[in-house]
């Protein structure tokens, strides 16, 4: 099973800021099937990037992915205040699991 | 457009069973990769295992291999998750989600979520 590792845990930011989240595998994603989800307080997951980089339907462009193998990061540019979530990393590749989740709080 | 209702909270005795049903609708069921994922209180999320109701056949976690059952009704275009011989730890809410294809594709539809509380 693969085991993704989330960092940081938190990240305490202000509107405005440029949001940097990781995503580490322990071997690589095949064909980078990687992807993101935000969530927020008793709301189902929002898938936000697929295949590592590709953005979901509807998500701004403030939104990248990048990363291949085994690293793999979220970037949130000029953070809007419904930004503030919890984000996960997923992969896809070989069975399915999740990252333990990133929250993105406002400083 | 994909949605994904879920049935409704339940509160169970330990060493009991539950099953979770998601109804989906807008789009063609059968065809479809349905996936159940949970997350305890505070935690991350879990996947527990998927089905293909074309195919019929269901994958499972590891971890909840020989307790989770998932099946899937087509004429009814629902699917259903049943956990068996609970314990607190299952206590969290409990979601399908939809797959963006049969395999190599991540969840863009998730129902509501169901919360199953596991007490005594």
């Amino acid at each position: 099973e693969i085991v993704l590792t989330q960092s940081p845990a938190t990240l305490s930011l202000s509107p405005g800021e440029r949001a940097t989240l990781s995503c580490g595998a322990s071997q690589s994603v095949s064909s980078n099937y990687l992807a993101w989800y935000q969530q927020k307080p008793g709301l189902a997951p929002r898938l936000v990037i697929y295949d590592a980089s590709s953005r979901a339907t509807g998500i701004p462009d403030r939104f990248s992915g990048s990363g291949s193998g085994t690293d793999f990061t979220l970037t949130i540019n000029r953070l809007e205040p419904e930004d503030f979530a919890v984000y996960y990393c997923q992969q896809y590749g070989s069975s399915l699991t999740f990252g333990g989740g990133t929250k993105v709080e406002i400083k | 457009q994909v949605q994904l209702v879920q049935s409704g909270a339940e509160v169970k005795k330990p060493g009991s069973s539950v099953k979770v049903s998601c109804k989906a609708s807008g789009g063609t069921f059968s065809s479809y990769a349905i996936s159940w994922v949970r997350q305890a209180p505070g935690q991350g999320l879990e996947w527990m295992g998927g089905i293909i109701p074309i195919f019929g056949t269901a994958n499972y976690a590891q971890k909840f291999q020989g307790r989770v059952t998932i099946t899937a009704d087509e004429s009814t275009s629902t699917a259903y998750m049943e956990l068996s011989s609970l314990r607190s730890e299952d206590t969290a809410v409990y979601y399908c989600a939809k797959r963006g294809g049969y395999n190599s594709a991540p969840f863009d539809y998730w129902g509501q979520g169901t919360l199953v509380t596991v007490s005594s």
